[in-house]
């Protein structure tokens, strides 16, 4: 089946540090990736939408400049958080997505970020 | 505006009380529907994807069903490690981004 790895799997940080959050397709090219952001007993909320090679597409409230995506590939994808704030901390999770818009969406495990 | 409904929130069942989990869905036009497993603290696991009405799935103990309205997940004889959040996506015909929409989840509880 498709797997999609994401580096780290949780991280603590500094207030004020930069994170990079990476989610990678390991067996299938993912023309688009999506980045969520997650609460403890709460649904999933999209952050963004990229396709590969082009900027990312942000939900309304997400602040781009301080989440920033990179789609450089059709396997890898990125998320800095800059300037982490406590705010921040929460649980991040990617999925990709191959060819088509019918394609299935594939989720990554997920990173546990806290900002001290 | 797409959307996503899924009853009951929270479902605690006995192992082997087999039971069925909903997702009313409200779109133009349906391009796919798909069912999600999320553990805690863990990415949601893909379960199935259904395209158009009539059309069924099964793995193990589930096995989902798909109307013009709706979803059924159906879990037969459950066990304690089918306990998970359940979630609903529906992606629809219409915008170019194609992000589908979530429900926010159906908890399910086995009990041994």
């Amino acid at each position: 089946g498709a797997v999609v790895s994401q580096h780290p799997s949780w991280v603590i940080c500094k207030s004020g540090t930069s994170v990079k959050i990476e989610c990678r397709s390991l067996d299938f090219q993912a023309t688009t990736m999506f980045w969520y952001r997650q609460f403890p007993k709460q649904s999933l909320m999209l952050m963004a939408t990229s396709n590969e090679g082009s900027k990312a597409t942000y939900e309304q409230g997400v602040e781009k400049d301080k989440f920033l995506i990179n789609h450089a590939s059709l396997t890898l994808s990125t998320l800095t958080v800059t300037s982490a704030h406590p705010e921040d901390s929460s649980f991040y999770i990617c999925s990709a997505r191959g060819g088509g818009p019918s394609d299935t969406q594939y989720f990554g495990p997920g990173t546990r970020l806290t900002v001290l | 505006e797409d959307q996503v409904t899924q009853s009951p929130e929270a479902l605690r069942l006995q192992e082997g009380e087999s039971s069925s989990l909903n997702c009313s869905y409200t779109v133009s036009g349906l391009r796919g529907l798909f069912w999600y497993r999320q553990d805690p603290g863990k990415g949601p696991e893909f379960l199935f994807t259904l395209y158009s009405a009539g059309e069924e799935k099964e793995k193990e103990r589930l096995k989902a069903t798909l109307t013009k309205k709706e979803s059924f997940l159906h879990i037969t004889a459950p066990k304690p490690e089918d306990s998970a959040t359940y979630l609903c996506a529906v992606q629809a015909t219409t915008g170019g981004s194609y992000i589908p929409t979530f429900g926010r989840g159906t908890s399910l509880i086995v009990h041994p």
